[in-house]
């Protein structure tokens, strides 16, 4: 069973650019979360995503991000126009379906995309 | 709002010796979860260990044990007969617990890079 995969590993954009970050489940995963680990930081939560629905993207900010996680591919984390600000490692996790009366679901992690904006 | 604070941004150890990385947090909520990540230099991040903060028995795992004090909000993570591979940063982080409301978003501290010496 692969685990979470995402690509690419490391992606380069100068300023302006869009940069797109991709992000597949593990499988009979549904519920898709990014995070973003800026330089000397812990990981933020940006957004919690399941099949064609956003559930959450309180962490996310208000303009150039958006995320998406259609019913079939991966799901996808687009930064429009980016600034040096966006350089950082972002991080996918999927977790399995919650189920009734549970209470936690472990979140399994992707190994990051390193974001270099120039 | 819950914070994760984690005050050693740096530690060493002896190969073979026992160390212990600190961990406080601060919530108003009664009922949640604790966890250890491991993040190597390959940036995968790793589940160590969780805590509920409902049982009072410290939770184990192998070589990895924990120090929960509830009163206390603190949260530390012994590491007994270190190994090189345990080189790492390590991210102490928090989960609400329950069906309903953010029982999915983690909040991680900003982590402690433990180096094993040989």
């Amino acid at each position: 069973n692969a685990g979470v995969m995402q690509n690419p590993r490391h992606l380069v954009r100068r300023r302006g650019q869009e940069a797109r970050l991709r992000c597949s489940p593990m499988k009979g995963h549904s519920h898709v979360y990014w995070y973003r680990q800026l330089p000397e930081e812990g990981l933020k939560f940006m957004v919690y995503l399941q099949k064609e629905n956003i559930i959450d993207e309180s962490g996310m900010p208000k303009e150039r991000f958006s995320a998406e996680f259609p019913k079939e591919g991966p799901s996808i984390l687009r930064i429009q126009q980016v600034v040096r600000g966006d350089s950082a490692a972002y991080f996918c996790a999927s977790s399995p379906p919650f189920t009734r009366g549970r209470t936690y679901n472990e979140q399994f992690f992707g190994p990051g995309t390193r974001l270099t904006v120039l | 709002a819950q914070t994760v604070t984690q005050s050693q941004p740096e530690m060493s150890v002896q190969e073979a010796e026992t160390v212990t990385l600190s961990c406080t947090y601060d919530t108003s909520e009664n009922n949640y979860y604790l966890f250890w990540y491991k993040q190597p230099p390959s940036r995968q991040m790793i589940l160590v260990i969780r805590q509920e903060a409902y049982k009072q028995q410290n939770a184990t795992e192998n070589r990895f044990s924990v120090n929960f004090q509830k009163a206390a909000k603190s949260f530390s993570l012994k590491i007994s007969d270190s190994q090189l591979g345990d080189t790492a940063m390590y991210f102490c982080a928090f989960m609400i617990w329950g069906s309903g409301g953010s029982n999915y978003k983690l909040t991680f501290g900003k982590g402690t890079l433990l180096t094993v010496n040989p």
